[in-house]
């Protein structure tokens, strides 16, 4: 299967401090990527949609401002979570479909474990 | 009515027993079922995926569908201690996943 690569696997920052995080399809070119976020015990809760070369569409009740997100080439998507507070950590996972036109099968990064103190 | 319904658990079973995962949903438009494992701190891998009603089987595991019922399941015969993990139903159309809130398993050894 294809290989989505998330960079970096865990990080602290300081509240208030912004936090970039990337998202790369190492074997396919992957028009479309998404950026999902996990609660402990919770479903994936997906929070945008990156298109390259266009502006994400972002789901109700995210914060386009506090979560922007960058899809600048074929093979790479940033998710960058400003301002971070505390109530932001969490578990971020981006995946991404090969342009094949067939079945959704999303492939997953390795998921970024953030925590803001 | 959530879209995907899915009992978190957690299951615990003994080595070599058969485990049964469910989930229900409530959009008829779904047209893919899939199924993903997902171990602790890391991204989900796909396990399996279907497109219509039936069976599909891939080594020890067996997936099924029924849209009559809106239920779908995935068997794990002869589980192992490795198949530890959580297991997350998802479903949709040919864009956009919706997924379940995974199933946490524990295979004794």
């Amino acid at each position: 299967g294809a290989v989505v690569s998330q960079h970096p696997s865990w990080v602290i920052c300081k509240s208030g401090t912004s936090v970039k995080i990337e998202c790369r399809s190492l074997d396919f070119q992957a028009t479309t990527m998404f950026w999902y976020r996990q609660f402990p015990k919770q479903s994936l809760m997906l929070m945008a949609t990156s298109n390259e070369g266009s502006k994400a569409t972002y789901e109700q009740g995210v914060e386009k401002d506090k979560f922007l997100i960058n899809h600048a080439s074929l093979t790479l998507s940033t998710l960058t979570v400003t301002s971070a507070h505390p109530e932001d950590s969490s578990f971020y996972i981006c995946s991404a479909r090969e342009p094949t036109g067939g079945p959704p099968e999303a492939f997953f990064g390795q998921g970024t474990r953030l925590t803001v103190v | 009515q959530k879209e995907v319904e899915q009992d978190p658990g957690p299951l615990s079973v003994p080595e070599g027993a058969i485990v049964s995962l469910n989930c229900t949903y409530s959009n008829s438009a779904f047209q893919y079922f899939m199924w993903y494992r997902q171990y602790s701190r890391k991204g989900p891998e796909l396990l399996m995926y279907t497109y219509s009603s039936g069976n599909k089987e891939d080594g020890r595991f067996t997936a099924q569908v029924d849209k009559s019922s809106k239920y779908i399941s995935l068997f794990i015969r002869d589980s192992q201690p490795s198949d530890s993990a959580t297991y997350l139903c998802a479903m949709g159309g040919s864009y956009q996943l919706t997924f379940g809130k995974g199933t946490k398993l524990s295979v004794i050894p």
